[in-house]
């Protein structure tokens, strides 16, 4: 059972343009989140999805950002007009439903730099 | 507002010492407390989940304990060894129903390094 998948790994990014996170969990599970860690910052929870639902989004900021969990294929973290500040890595985590294990498994987490 | 605080920031030991790194908690109603290994430049290892009903949890050279009432939580490290260098986090999840249930908050971190 592969684990949680994130691609790519590293993302360059020029001040305007927008950056694409990707995040395929294990298999099985139906419970996404996903996680920021400013460089010298602890990690900060930003959304919470299920398939096709938002469940918490208390931690994404206002405006640029945006996330999706579709039926088929991966979790997107979206970020558009990308400004310095961005720069961070990204992490996702993945979880079974409520009520089996609770245990969130990371992955290996999306560094983006914004030039 | 979950406040995740983890004492010392950073540790330095020789190879061999017993450690005990602190979590504390601001607000007592969490699902569970989680502690993980961050290694630099990688992810997050969970090392051991303990639910807002048990008072501990052993694997291997590690025990984690919980009090949940009084906000803390102590990860202990028995005869530490120089793979054991990294980062420890400290992280609880809001209790079910609670707006803040699913998400983890974490403390700042306990970065270890434990020398040969």
């Amino acid at each position: 059972n592969a684990g949680v998948m994130q691609n790519p790994r590293h993302l360059v990014r020029r001040r305007g343009q927008e950056a694409r996170l990707r995040c395929s969990p294990m298999k099985g599970h139906s419970h996404v989140y996903w996680y920021r860690q400013l460089p010298e910052e602890g990690l900060k929870f930003m959304v919470y999805l299920q398939k096709e639902n938002i469940i918490d989004e208390s931690g994404m900021p206002k405006e640029r950002f945006s996330a999706e969990f579709p039926k088929e294929g991966p979790s997107i973290l979206r970020i558009q007009q990308v400004v310095r500040g961005d720069s961070a890595a990204y992490f996702c985590a993945s979880s079974p439903p409520p009520g089996a294990e609770e245990t969130q498994y990371f992955g290996p987490g999306t560094r983006l730099l914004v030039l | 507002k979950q406040e995740v605080t983890q004492i010392p920031a950073a540790l330095s030991v020789p190879e061999g010492e017993n450690l005990v790194l602190n979590c504390s908690f601001t607000d007592s109603a969490i699902y569970n407390l989680q502690w993980f290994r961050q290694d630099p430049g990688k992810g997050l290892t969970s090392l051991l989940l303990i639910q807002s009903s048990q008072r501990e949890q052993t694997s291997g050279r590690l025990n984690a304990s919980l009090d949940k009432s009084s906000g803390r939580s102590t990860l202990y490290i028995a005869a530490s060894q120089p793979g054991d260098s990294a980062t420890y986090l400290c992280a609880v999840r809001g209790s079910a129903g609670g707006t803040s249930y699913g998400k983890l908050t974490f403390g700042q971190g306990t970065i270890l390094t434990v020398h040969p």
